[in-house]
């Protein structure tokens, strides 16, 4: 069965210092690896996603992640904080159930940004 | 409307009604999913319906009824609810192209069962 695991539950860094959020993962194939960011009393929102070819990943709002096979991890990372990226991060894996995709997500780690 | 829709955003019941929480997606995908969101827990894939057939019930308790009557719409029919049911509730959807694909969320029905 596939899992995840987020190990900071929390974190909080100041605005303008560099971020990385850890994810790993258990997955018995390639794993289809994604990253979604929920923002108070809204959805999830895409970040970005890994299913194959180049390891390290860019997304939207400046973020990026990087896949290592060999540690299970798929770990999150932006080199400057702003204040509004203050949210609750998801890492998910998914595989295919017909051809839609069943996703498994950790349980989050929330990011607080001090001015 | 754009997007992944949801109806109610609130909603408060007793554990001997009956309500129905709606989502709407104005993607033109093929697969819509229902997830729970509780405090402190992983979200959890409830149904996955793919061209309007259930492909995945994820043991979810017979109290929850999922109904998708055609791929842009789909719906979660509650009755006999228990506290512990209390939770976001997350509508999304994606193409239904496989594994890779994204899946777009709506911003949730927030239910609280008395």
């Amino acid at each position: 069965a596939q899992s995840v695991t987020q190990p900071d539950i929390h974190i909080t860094v100041s605005e303008g210092a560099s971020l990385e959020l850890r994810c790993n993962y258990s997955y018995g194939a390639t794993p289809y690896l994604f990253w979604y960011v929920q923002s108070p009393g809204q959805g999830l929102q895409l970040l970005l996603k890994y299913f194959s070819g180049d390891t390290l990943v860019q997304g939207i709002k400046g973020f990026e992640a990087e896949f290592k096979r060999s540690q299970s991890s798929f770990n999150l990372r932006k080199p400057s904080v702003h204040w509004s990226d203050a949210a609750e991060y998801f890492c998910a894996v998914g595989r295919p159930t017909g051809t839609a995709s069943k996703l498994t997500f950790g349980t989050g780690t929330r990011l607080q940004v001090t001015l | 409307e754009t997007g992944v829709t949801q109806t109610p955003r609130h909603l408060v019941m007793g554990m001997t009604n009956k309500k129905s929480l709606k989502c709407e997606q104005h993607l033109g995908h093929n697969a819509m999913y229902w997830y729970k969101q509780s405090a402190k827990k992983p979200l959890e894939l409830m149904f996955v319906y793919n061209f309007k057939e259930q492909t995945e019930n994820n043991s979810v308790p017979s109290r929850f009824s999922p109904e998708c009557p055609n791929s842009s719409h789909l719906f979660l029919h509650l009755h006999t609810l228990q506290p512990e049911d209390s939770a976001l509730y997350l509508c999304a959807s994606s193409q239904g192209q496989g594994a890779s694909e994204t899946q777009y969320f709506g911003p949730g029905t927030r239910l609280l069962v008395l």
